[in-house]
């Protein structure tokens, strides 16, 4: 069964617009929860996690998510997108192992 | 900084042969895995090790191999290549605390002619 999904499996975005990408999980317990990037050519890069307290989390590169417990959801958000940001998200959680959406794809337009 | 190195950015093999992927990280993580990447489907574990030569396999073992010898290595191996392994291969080293943060390689992308 899918742990992690990923709505979205593209977005496009205008520079200096607002992201948000949407992740859900099904797992019975809260689970730590993280999102990754990846720009083109390279490996993944953690952006930020959340394993308990506070439910809305920072991360670099200005992005943070909310973790959502009623809604199953860690939704990833950046207030004014950068060029830089074209790259494939992917929201993972642990549930026994590292389990990961399939990812969004991010293009950002001039 | 962590780092975790593949040896190979890009590999063309040809269908059949014998195909090593290697990947050393240098942060003394007990934990090595080893994906592979297909547009869709995100990533999915192939085999993971948790010590220096144990190995343990993950959703998609069928195919591969894998070697810890050491516990800095992490060793990839396709017994004999076939087309629908052609993949974009991550390699990622953890240590065993809890939440099991990952860091990740370049990657390595194989195409099997």
């Amino acid at each position: 069964a899918q742990s992690v999904t990923q709505p979205d499996i593209h977005i496009t975005v205008s520079e200096g617009a607002s992201l948000e990408l949407r992740c859900n999980y099904s797992y019975g317990a809260t689970p730590y929860l993280f999102w990754y990037v990846q720009s083109p050519g390279q490996g993944l890069q953690l952006l930020l996690k959340y394993f308990s307290g506070d439910t809305l989390v920072q991360g670099i590169k200005g992005f943070e998510a909310e973790f959502k417990r009623s809604q199953s959801s860690f939704n990833l958000r950046k207030p004014s997108v950068h060029w830089s940001d074209a790259a494939e998200y992917f929201c993972a959680v642990v549930r026994g192992k590292l389990q990961f959406g399939a990812g969004t794809q991010v293009v950002v337009t001039p | 900084d962590v780092k975790v190195t593949q040896s190979s950015r890009y590999l063309v093999k040809r269908t059949g042969e014998k195909v090593f992927l290697e990947c050393v990280q240098d942060m003394d993580h007990e934990n090595m895995f080893w994906y592979r990447q297909d547009p869709g489907l995100g990533l999915r574990l192939i085999y993971f090790s948790y010590d220096v030569k144990m190995k343990e396999k993950g959703d998609i073992p069928e195919g591969y191999s894998v070697s810890r010898e050491k516990k800095e290595r992490f060793s990839l191996i396709l017994e004999s290549a076939s087309t629908n392994q052609t993949s974009m291969y991550l390699c990622a080293s953890s240590l065993t605390d809890r939440g099991n943060i990952q860091y990740f390689g370049a990657g390595t992308r194989l195409s099997v002619l």
